[in-house]
């Protein structure tokens, strides 16, 4: 099956900079990559997904990227806030169209 | 329209003992998963099912298993329980297996196994 790999697991910003979380895949034949957002004690919720036929996307602060030639793909946050520290979890839907998640970054941003 | 139900939220089960979590998912979601998740571990998949059949798995021992009724609601089980169980055990919905679309999470059942 699919396996996803995140990195960094902590993450620490200043407020206002950007941070930047990776994830690789195996199965080159996923093609859903959604990325998730779990704030402390609540269920993780989608905050925005990238489907195989296009390379980047951007809602407002959040971008993700994705390269299939090389099986990875990064969320950006700009011009972070304190409401954005959360754990976040990157995901890819493999051929068997299960979703593997990767093992979570926590991002702290320092006001 | 409703979000996805897990009950209970919360279980304190001892060691050997055996226990089912439920899941109902989201008005014409037909497919449901199931994750187990631990501080350092990520979201650890178990197993989908759509239409009441188990399509995936995941690296779990045959003491997890789960089913899926007609109404899509789906239920886990957990046998001889040991301490290394202790997680919150979320389940995810999603309208079928194929739609590369958002899959909602349920709020979880936190279990405690002592």
């Amino acid at each position: 099956g699919e396996n996803v790999e995140q990195h960094p697991s902590t993450l620490s910003v200043q407020e206002g900079d950007s941070a930047v979380i990776k994830c690789t895949y195996s199965d080159s034949a996923s093609n859903y990559f959604p990325w998730y957002k779990q704030e402390l004690g609540k269920r993780p919720q989608l905050i925005i997904d990238i489907r195989s036929n296009v390379g980047e996307k951007k809602d407002q602060r959040i971008a993700v990227t994705l390269n299939k030639t090389a099986k990875h793909f990064s969320l950006h946050i700009t011009e972070t806030q304190p409401e954005d520290s959360a754990v976040y979890f990157c995901a890819a839907k493999g051929n068997n169209n299960d979703m593997r998640f990767g093992a979570g970054t926590r991002l702290t941003v320092k006001p | 329209k409703a979000g996805v139900t897990q009950t209970p939220r919360y279980l304190i089960k001892t060691r050997g003992q055996q226990v089912t979590l439920s899941c109902s998912p989201i008005s014409g979601h037909r497919s449901v998963s199931w994750y187990q998740q631990t501080p350092g571990q990520g979201l650890q998949f178990l197993f989908e099912y759509f239409s009441e059949t188990q399509r995936n798995k995941g690296n779990f021992p045959g003491r997890f298993s789960g089913r899926q009724f007609s109404n899509s609601r789906s239920e886990m089980n957990v046998s001889t329980l040991e301490l290394g169980d202790s997680a919150l055990y979320l389940c995810a919905s999603s309208p079928h297996p194929t739609a590369n679309t958002e899959a909602f999470f349920g709020q979880g059942t936190r279990l405690t196994v002592v």
